[in-house]
């Protein structure tokens, strides 16, 4: 079975230009969530969808970060512009179901990202 | 307010036992703990988790203090490949969850 593919695996931008991260998530994954891990820090969740809406982005900085999750299989995030202190790995997860305090997370290999 | 704290890091010696521990105080009686390493350059991948009773499986044990403040995993006997960082997290809800800054765990051959 195919894991959590994620790409790019590394981004370098200039603060202020955009970049976007993508997901696929294993086949047949209901739930797919986005993670920030700072160097040194556990991974912070972002958003999470279910199928394509999304049940919790409160955690997303609105003003610059978004994703999508079109037709309920990979996803895209965004960040528009990029700050200094969005330098992290973007992590993809995903689950089989919805089923909420219990479900088992695969995680992808992230996207490294520097902002200079 | 951290919700789990561990220590930064820990050694062990090859083919012996770790006891790897996380202190979760304002745990809530809904909230399952989870346990999730993370080896260099991959993501987190699932170890372990429970709520009341110890667990076990065929990667590690979990062992949950009465009280329910403080969880400890076990891994019976280390090998290199072990060789990690390791993160408490607590989860309330499906759209509640929170990590840890985890603990690196050293093995020594």
């Amino acid at each position: 079975e195919a894991g959590v593919a994620q790409s790019p695996r590394y981004k370098i931008i200039e603060k202020r230009q955009s970049v976007a991260f993508w997901c696929n998530p294993i086949s047949g994954h209901a739930t797919l969530y986005w993670y920030q891990q700072i160097l040194g820090q556990g991974p912070k969740l972002l958003i999470q969808f279910q199928n394509n809406g999304v049940v919790d982005d409160s955690q997303l900085p609105k003003d610059r970060f978004s994703a999508e999750r079109l037709k309920g299989v990979d996803s895209t995030l965004k960040i528009q512009p990029a700050k200094l202190e969005d330098s992290a790995v973007y992590l993809c997860a995903s689950s089989l179901e919805y089923s909420g305090v219990i479900d088992t997370q695969y995680f992808g290999p992230g996207t490294r990202l520097t902002v200079l | 307010d951290a919700k789990t704290t561990q220590p930064n890091s820990m050694e062990s010696n090859e083919e012996e036992p770790v006891h790897l521990p996380c202190n979760h105080s304002t745990i809530s009686g809904t909230d399952y703990i989870h346990w999730y390493r993370q080896l260099p350059s991959q993501g987190p991948e699932y170890v372990i988790h429970g709520l009341t009773s110890n667990v076990n499986n065929r990667m590690a044990s979990l062992a949950i203090a009465e009280d329910r403040k403080s969880s400890t995993l076990i891994l019976h006997r280390a090998t290199l490949r072990d060789a990690a960082v390791y993160y408490c997290m607590l989860r309330t809800g499906a759209n509640n969850l929170f990590f840890g800054t985890g603990t690196r765990l050293t093995v020594i051959p």
